[in-house]
């Protein structure tokens, strides 16, 4: 089993539709990230959390919230979608390390009509 | 503006060859340089990283090279293998706060053809 775990796998929506996007995780880490990938622009960050309690804007967080719902949870919400919302979602996690090394899920692909 | 900048989009390369897969970035403040390897319908998965006081590193047939002087990085991959067909990215992190917030680039699509 992955150790980030990723639900859906693909989503087909309608522009102004509520989607969630959830994330779990088994590795013990306790910050997470959500990161969109477009063709040209590689990943870019949403939003992050360093536990329960420590929620973060990235880059580009508007158009989403997030919700960290425990250690091993963290879901990304789009409350009314829109077409360039469309894309290849990623949660990661990592540890405490400096490297910076992230583990990534399998990725959610969104598709916004 | 793209800090991190990767200007190939794609690398095309003989089975056995060198593959070389290139980085610059802009902000000489970056603790740390990445690269990802990422297969179709998979997530990124860490390949090598390298600290900014460091200006080689190698793990068996990965080396990364990094020239702070020019702000650049490369990717070296020896001998390629078409298992190593995939997109490549580059990420560099600030190091701010304990957050692992990496900044990538736009990636690079390395095909190895026998």
């Amino acid at each position: 089993d992955a150790d980030v775990t990723q639900t859906p796998r693909n989503r087909i929506t309608k522009t102004g539709k509520r989607i969630m996007l959830e994330c779990s995780q088994t590795k013990g880490h306790d910050r997470m990230y959500w990161y969109r990938q477009d063709p040209g622009l590689g990943l870019r960050l949403i939003y992050y959390s360093f536990d329960v309690k420590d929620i973060n804007k990235g880059e580009i967080s508007d158009g989403y919230s997030v919700s960290r719902q425990a250690q091993a949870k963290f879901s990304l919400s789009l409350e009314s979608a829109i077409p360039n919302q469309t894309a290849l979602y990623f949660c990661a996690t990592s540890s405490s390390g400096r490297t910076g090394e992230l583990f990534f899920g399998e990725g959610s692909r969104l598709t916004v009509l | 503006d793209q800090q991190v900048k990767q200007n190939s989009p794609s690398l095309s390369v003989q089975e056995g060859r060198i593959s070389i897969l290139n980085c610059d970035y802009t902000n000489s403040m970056f603790d740390y340089f990445l690269w990802y390897k990422k297969y179709p319908a998979e997530g990124p998965t860490f390949l090598i990283s390298i600290s900014s006081i460091k200006d080689k590193n190698e793990d068996g047939r990965f080396t990364v090279f990094l020239n702070k002087s020019a702000k650049h990085l490369s990717l070296h991959i020896v001998p390629s293998q078409p298992g190593d067909s995939a997109v490549y990215f580059c990420a560099a992190n600030p190091g701010s706060g304990g957050y692992n917030k990496l900044i990538f680039g736009a990636g690079t699509r390395l095909a190895v053809h026998p």
